[in-house]
């Protein structure tokens, strides 16, 4: 069955150093996602984006993050500058297509740790 | 955007059926009801989606009344293994989808 994976599984930095957190959606999908979970708290939605741009961003996703998909396989979320705060889960989640029935499927995460 | 309302926490034993309700009272004439799961240091699961009545997969059944203000997870014998949170959502704008806290469910031997 195809996945969803993420590399690394755990990425440990220095705050203000940049991180690079990679993932390859099922290969037929066309939306993708980043959400992240800090520790004991809820699944926060971060971006979307579809035909090589950001279709929708939430509050957290601020000027530190960006997302590309670099080519036809990866996606990419970049954070320029880590703070403390960022150390959470990240997750990468793909979707076949913008019909209502379509469920996202969710890579199984990388563990950002910002020191 | 519609937000969803379900119980904190839930308990069970092996063997029991768990139903898990949950309240969206602002749902859109267009949305469906997903539920996913999750474990600990995981990703979240899609378990089952519905728009309407009820609907039922190898896993969990799902019954929505015709007002769709609410829905119920229903889990026949849990095990062990069913330890998770389980989030019940609706869509974003733009097919984000937007969580809650969830129910913790725990079942005990």
């Amino acid at each position: 069955e195809p996945e969803v994976t993420q590399t690394p599984s755990h990425q440990v930095t220095q705050m203000g150093q940049e991180v690079i957190l990679r993932c390859v959606p099922i290969s037929n999908h066309l939306y993708f996602y980043w959400y992240r979970q800090i520790l004991g708290q809820k699944v926060e939605f971060l971006v979307s984006f579809y035909n090589n741009e950001i279709s929708e961003k939430s509050e957290i996703f601020d000027d530190q993050f960006s997302v590309e998909r670099p080519d036809g396989s990866n996606f990419t979320l970049k954070i320029r500058s880590t703070k403390l705060e960022d150390s959470a889960m990240y997750f990468c989640a793909s979707r076949r297509d913008r019909g209502l029935r379509n469920e996202q499927f969710f890579g199984p995460g990388t563990r950002l740790t910002v020191l | 955007l519609a937000k969803t309302t379900q119980p904190i926490s839930m308990d069970s034993y092996e063997g029991q059926e768990v139903n898990i309700t949950c309240s969206h009272n602002n749902i859109a004439t267009n949305d469906y009801i997903t539920w996913y799961q999750q474990f600990p240091s995981q990703g979240p699961r899609f378990i089952i989606q519905g728009y309407k009545t009820k609907v039922t997969n190898e896993v969990a059944s799902l019954f929505i009344p015709a007002d769709r203000k609410s829905s119920t997870l229903s889990l026949p014998r849990v095990s062990l293994s069913d330890t998770a949170v389980y989030y019940c959502l609706v869509r974003g704008s733009q097919g984000n989808l937007i969580f809650g806290k969830g129910t913790k469910l725990s079942v005990k031997p």
